[in-house]
C-alpha cells in the first residue's frame, strides 16, 4: 500500500511570505502529526488532528497551523515566513492514535532566505 | 517535564560487532515506545515498535527491550553492517498528556 506522501520535498522561500506544505497519510490511517526537525532541536512536535480536529499541540507560534480534510490528507501552514524557520518538516499517520505507532513521509525540505 | 535522552549522540563501530544503543525517558507513565533510523535528508523508517504492556521486540537483527519501572529502552544490533550506519532515534508515547516525544538521536558508523 502506498506511504505517506509529502509535497513538495523542497521549497525556497523568502522571508515574510507564507507557505503551505500538504501530507497525504497512508490509505485508512486517520491520525496525521506534523513535526519541525531542525539540527540544534532535534524533532519538535507542531499539532496532531484526527478526524479534522487539532487533537493536541506542541509550543509553537501561532504562525503554524494546520488543518485536515475528511479524506485525512492534513495540511500545515507557515505565515509571515522568519529565517529561523528553515526545518525539514516531517509528517506521521497513525491509524488513530500515535499509540499504534507512526508511519512518516519523507518531509518537505524548507529554506527560508 | 517529560524528557527522553539518548545517549551516546555518536558512535562508531567496525563492521561485525554487536552493539546497544540507549534510550531514557523521565516518566514511566508511557503507551509505547517506537525506534526508527533516519538516514541523510529522509524521512524516518519505523524499525520497532514495543506497546506499554510488552517487554520486547524483534525483527531480523534487531532487538529492542523496554523496562518502563526504569524509563530505559535498549536496541541491540546484532552482526553489524555498514549499511546500520544512519540516526537512530526513539519515540516515547507519554499517558498523562497523550504526547509523543523523540531524544535527539544516536548517529552510528559502522567502520567497513
Amino acid at each position: 500500500k502506498a506511504g505517506v506522501t509529502q509535497t513538495p520535498r523542497y521549497l525556497i522561500k523568502t522571508r515574510g511570505q507564507q507557505v503551505t506544505l500538504s501530507c497525504s497519510p497512508i490509505s485508512g490511517h486517520r491520525s496525521v502529526s506534523w513535526y519541525q526537525q531542525t539540527p540544534g532541536q532535534g524533532l519538535q512536535f507542531l499539532f496532531e488532528y484526527f478526524s479534522e480536529t487539532q487533537r493536541n499541540k506542541g509550543n509553537f507560534p501561532g504562525r503554524f497551523s494546520g488543518r485536515q480534510f475528511s479524506n485525512s490528507r492534513s495540511e500545515m501552514n507557515v505565515s509571515t515566513l522568519e529565517l529561523g524557520d528553515s526545518a525539514l518538516y516531517l509528517c506521521a499517520s497513525s491509524l488513530e492514535k500515535p499509540f499504534y505507532g507512526y508511519t512518516f513521509g519523507s518531509g518537505t525540505r524548507l529554506t527560508v532566505v | 517535564k517529560q524528557e527522553v535522552t539518548q545517549i551516546p549522540a555518536a558512535l562508531s563501530v567496525p563492521e561485525g560487532e554487536n552493539l546497544v544503543l540507549n534510550c531514557s525517558f523521565t516518566d514511566s507513565a508511557i503507551y509505547n515506545l517506537q525506534w526508527f533510523r533516519q538516514d541523510p535528508g529522509k524521512g524516518l523508517t519505523s524499525l520497532l515498535l514495543i506497546q506499554s504492556s510488552q517487554r520486547e521486540q524483534t525483527s531480523g537483527r534487531l532487538n529492542a527491550s523496554l523496562d518502563k519501572s526504569s524509563g530505559r529502552s535498549t536496541l541491540y544490533i546484532a552482526a553489524s553492517q555498514p549499511g546500520d550506519s544512519a540516526t537512530y532515534l526513539c519515540a516515547v508515547g507519554f499517558d498523562r498528556d497523550d504526547k509523543i516525544i523523540f531524544g535527539k538521536g544516536t548517529r552510528l558508523h559502522i567502520l567497513p
